[in-house]
């Protein structure tokens, strides 16, 4: 069975500096999907970042990219330039197909931001 | 341009108590779900659906049913309350099933079981 891990419970980043968030995960699949989503406070679940197994090129947007490295099943989340905005629950998640008829989205139990102004 | 919406946002149930959570969706999308979120923990899927009239389960599905009549209501029902089922649900949506079709989420609906 797939699993999703966060070994960070909480992690603090000062205002401007870069911060980078773990996630490890198990399979047996070569082709799948990684994402990050955002929990802020309003509970709203919001997509960070995605990235396809089969992609070696790590994904980017804006101030936010990710470090996959598919033999070690690790994909890491970097913020650059915090801002007091990105405090929130951020969850690592796992689908072999992305949005998840067939199978579904595999959660991380997450890794709780605060920004520090 | 409302997205995806779930009612009530908010509710306490007594255990044996029965409930529907409502989901409605104007974005035409095929694809509904119903994840659970407890304390502390990462979404679980309950129940899906890929288009009216045909749903499955997900990973936790025991105690809750659901139906999908039309494209855009996506209800969960909760026949006997327990308190297991104190969590957050939300209910999500995307077009179709590929990488070029992103979750859209609700704001979730927190449920307590006492």
């Amino acid at each position: 069975a797939q699993t999703v891990t966060q070994s960070q419970p909480e992690m603090s980043v000062q205002e401007a500096e870069t911060v980078t968030l773990s996630c490890t995960y198990d399979t047996s699949e070569s082709d799948y999907y990684l994402f990050w989503y955002k929990q802020p406070p309003s509970r709203q679940m919001i997509l960070v970042i995605r990235q396809e197994a089969y992609k070696q090129q790590n994904a980017t947007e804006n101030r936010f990219s990710v470090n996959f490295q598919k033999a070690a099943k690790s994909f890491s989340l970097k913020i650059s330039d915090s801002q007091l905005g990105d405090a929130a629950m951020y969850f690592c998640a796992y689908s072999t197909y992305y949005g998840g008829s067939q199978g579904n989205l595999i959660f991380g139990k997450g890794t709780k931001l605060s920004v520090k102004p | 341009n409302a997205g995806v919406t779930q009612t009530p946002k908010f509710r306490i149930l007594k255990i044996g108590q029965s409930m529907t959570l409502q989901c409605t969706q104007d974005m035409n999308h095929n694809y509904m779900y119903w994840y659970r979120q407890d304390p502390g923990m990462g979404l679980k899927l309950i129940y899906y659906s890929v288009g009216a009239g045909i749903t499955d389960k997900g990973e936790v599905p025991n105690g809750y049913n659901v139906s999908r009549s039309t494209t855009e209501d996506f209800p969960l029902r909760l026949e006997l309350a327990a308190p297991s089922q104190t969590s957050v649900y939300f209910c999500a949506s995307s077009l179709r099933d590929s990488k070029d079709s992103p979750l859209h989420f609700g704001n979730g609906t927190r449920l307590t079981v006492t």
